[in-house]
């Protein structure tokens, strides 16, 4: 079956460091999101990117889906404490061509030191 | 507008008993989603609905877990008889007709001894 893959599992940053976190699927993606789950919390939808070598940005954050649309990234600028939680990508299962059905990676735990 | 409601948000049961875990999905939403987190494994899908109907359940762990929707704003998720290695967190997603995000509940945190 599909494997959505996250490196790195963990991520230390000084406040103020950027930081990225990575995403590769095995199988080709219609479309790839990005979710933030806060310590304690529940996850949070970020992003959707659709196109291949689609890049968006919220504030501090870039998104970048790869050209093949098997990979994607998640870039922060300038950290801050409040980007701390896990961050998960999550890809449709294309099995009939079902969109709704999503493979979440297991995602990268970013903590920040102030 | 009220987010998806699950409860209870934590839930402390022994082995043997059985467990009912409920959602309530955003309303005008048609698919709802159940899900286990843990940290072995991470964000697992358990099964979705569209329209009340199981689409997919192909994540069910096993026999002792069945999912029901009786109707479009309650979906419940019941294991019996629970064990240990159900200690998890659950969490209910749903979505609008249409759209692919995910709109997640607050779990419930779910013990067995």
């Amino acid at each position: 079956g599909q494997q959505v893959m996250q490196i790195p599992q963990y991520q230390h940053v000084q406040e103020g460091e950027d930081f990225t976190t990575y995403c590769n699927s095995s199988t080709t993606l219609s479309n790839i999101q990005w979710y933030k789950q806060r310590p304690g919390g529940h996850p949070v939808f970020l992003i959707q990117l659709v196109k291949s070598g689609e890049v968006k940005k919220q504030k501090r954050l870039t998104f970048q889906f790869g050209e093949a649309k098997k990979n994607s990234s998640l870039h922060i600028t300038a950290t801050q404490t409040t980007d701390v939680g896990t961050y998960f990508c999550a890809g449709p299962e294309d099995s009939g061509g079902s969109n709704y059905k999503l493979t979440f990676g297991k995602g990268t735990l970013l903590t920040v030191n102030p | 507008d009220a987010g998806v409601i699950q409860s209870p948000r934590h839930e402390v049961t022994e082995m043997g008993q059985e467990v009912t875990l409920r959602c309530k999905p955003i309303s005008g939403h048609d698919y709802l989603f159940w899900y286990r987190q843990t940290m072995m494994r991470g964000l697992e899908l358990l099964i979705y609905f569209n329209n009340n109907v199981p689409i997919d359940d192909s994540g069910m762990p096993e026999d002792r877990f069945s999912a029901k929707m009786p109707n479009a704003s309650f979906s419940t998720l019941k294991i019996q008889p629970s064990e240990p290695r159900d200690s998890a967190v659950y969490f209910c997603a749903s979505s609008p007709p249409g759209g692919r995000r995910q709109y997640f509940g607050p779990g419930t945190r779910l013990t067995v001894l």
